[in-house]
């Protein structure tokens, strides 16, 4: 299994703000996924960020609004931009095994203010 | 589009009962289905996964099943113990790895 880390755990920040969350992994992986988790909700894939290439959004999500980069194969950032209450949620990043297992990391929860 | 569905959506226990919790989906186009544990604001630990042309598999105490045909699983824990309390996911793999589909979780108390 990979061990994955976030940065930062938690973070309080001002509307109209941007947030970049850190996602890094202990080994290299092909493929990086992120997560939102609203508040008393299950999860919801963001997009897909691959080493190299443009990132693939999920419907409902856009590039201004999540940009995403992928300089290499352990390391990924999420940016959350023009903060609203809103995006208040837990973002979490995750990895997929070789078996097609996905291990995700301990996750960072943004609230706005 | 594919939905995942768990019941019941709370279960309060008393330690050392056998469970079990439920996971349907919409449709049995999927690759494999895993089962998740997350504790309150933590990340998501993975527990089980079955793939498609498997019917179950097992970890320690947990148990679980996969009726892709009727769109189906369930997780068993035997023996129930207070450290099992827990939120518990199941998603569907749509995509062969490229994206899970989660239903909206079983929040399980085990009381002492």
């Amino acid at each position: 299994s990979a061990v994955i880390s976030q940065k930062p755990s938690r973070d309080i920040c001002q509307r109209g703000t941007s947030l970049t969350i850190q996602c890094q992994v202990d080994s290299q992986v092909t493929m990086m996924f992120w997560y939102r988790q609203q508040p008393g909700q299950s999860l919801t894939l963001i997009a897909t960020a691959n080493q190299g290439s443009e990132a693939t959004y999920e419907s409902g999500f856009v590039i201004d609004k999540f940009p995403i980069s992928r300089p290499n194969l352990t390391f990924s950032t999420l940016t959350v931009s023009n903060l609203s209450p809103e995006d208040s949620s837990i973002y979490l990043c995750s990895v997929e095994s070789d078996s097609y297992e996905q291990y995700f990391g301990p996750g960072t929860r943004l609230t706005v203010t | 589009k594919q939905e995942v569905t768990q019941i019941p959506a709370a279960l309060s226990v008393p330690e050392g009962e056998n469970l079990v919790l439920n996971c349907s989906f919409t449709d049995s186009a999927i690759y494999n289905l895993q089962w998740f544990r997350q504790d309150p604001g933590k990340g998501l630990t993975s527990l089980l996964l079955i793939q498609s042309s498997q019917r179950e598999q097992t970890s320690g105490r947990l148990n679980a099943s996969l009726d892709k045909s009727s769109g189906r699983s369930t997780l068993y824990i035997a023996a129930s113990q207070p450290g099992d309390s827990a939120t518990y996911l199941c998603a569907v793999d749509i995509e062969y790895g490229n994206k899970l589909v989660f239903g909206a979780g079983t929040i399980l108390r085990v009381k002492s």
